[in-house]
């Protein structure tokens, strides 16, 4: 059975800063890879995915993520964080039909 | 995009009643959907996936008989807390899979429930 680890619960970043959320995954075959974003009572919004190819991918809102083979991560980034991105992020893994979520990593902005 | 919506956002029902949560796919044909269950400040908890006119697949520990799930149509699936309790009282999201793009699915905007 497939698993996400998202060793970070909660990080501050402060506003204009760089950003990098850690993902690691664990699944038997090519893994297909996601990050969500969800803010306070809302539900998720697809930020990116990888499938194949390139393994640096490009998201919206100015995110990105690399996927890396060797060591199972799939670690998100972003140059420059703005206030709107304080948000639970989250990490997925699909494999066996079906998405497998890590707990999330809340992104606190600070001025 | 593809859009998923979710009626209601929230509700409240006493303890012993039912509710129904519709998930709708408003743009695009959604041969699969799944129903997730958050808790407070927790990660999405896969509930059950539902294929259009077949009986849903549920998770180990979720009760079938409590969240009763039907999808009869290739935009509509609903999800049904029998008899709920307050510990019924979560978030509960809903997401579609395009037939089109078989790993992708595109999530609805939540409900949350209250039992009291």
């Amino acid at each position: 059975a497939q698993s996400v680890t998202q060793p970070d619960i909660h990080i501050t970043v402060s506003e204009g800063a760089s950003l990098e959320l850690r993902c690691n995954y664990s699944y038997g075959a090519t893994p297909y890879l996601f990050w969500y974003v969800q803010s306070p009572g809302q539900g998720l919004q697809l930020l990116l995915k990888y499938f194949s190819g390139d393994t640096l991918v490009q998201g919206i809102k100015g995110f990105e993520a690399e996927f890396k083979r060797s060591q199972s991560s799939f670690n998100l980034r972003k140059p420059s964080v703005h206030w709107s991105d304080a948000a639970e992020y989250f990490c997925a893994v699909f494999g066996n039909e079906k998405l497998t979520f890590g707990t999330g990593t809340r992104l606190t902005i600070i001025p | 995009g593809a859009v998923v919506s979710q009626h209601p956002s929230w509700v409240i029902c006493k303890s012993g009643t039912s509710v129904k949560i519709e998930c709708r796919s408003l743009d695009f044909q959604a041969t699969t959907m799944f129903w997730y269950r958050q808790f407070p400040k927790k990660s999405l908890m896969l509930m059950a996936t539902s294929n259009e006119g077949s009986k849903a697949t549920y998770e180990q520990g979720v009760e079938k008989d409590k969240f009763l799930i039907n999808h009869a149509s290739l935009t509509l699936s609903t999800l049904t807390v029998t008899s709920a309790h307050p510990e019924d009282s979560s978030f509960y999201i809903c997401s579609a899979r395009d037939w089109t793009l078989s790993y992708e699915q595109y999530f609805g905007p939540g409900t949350r429930l209250t039992v009291t």
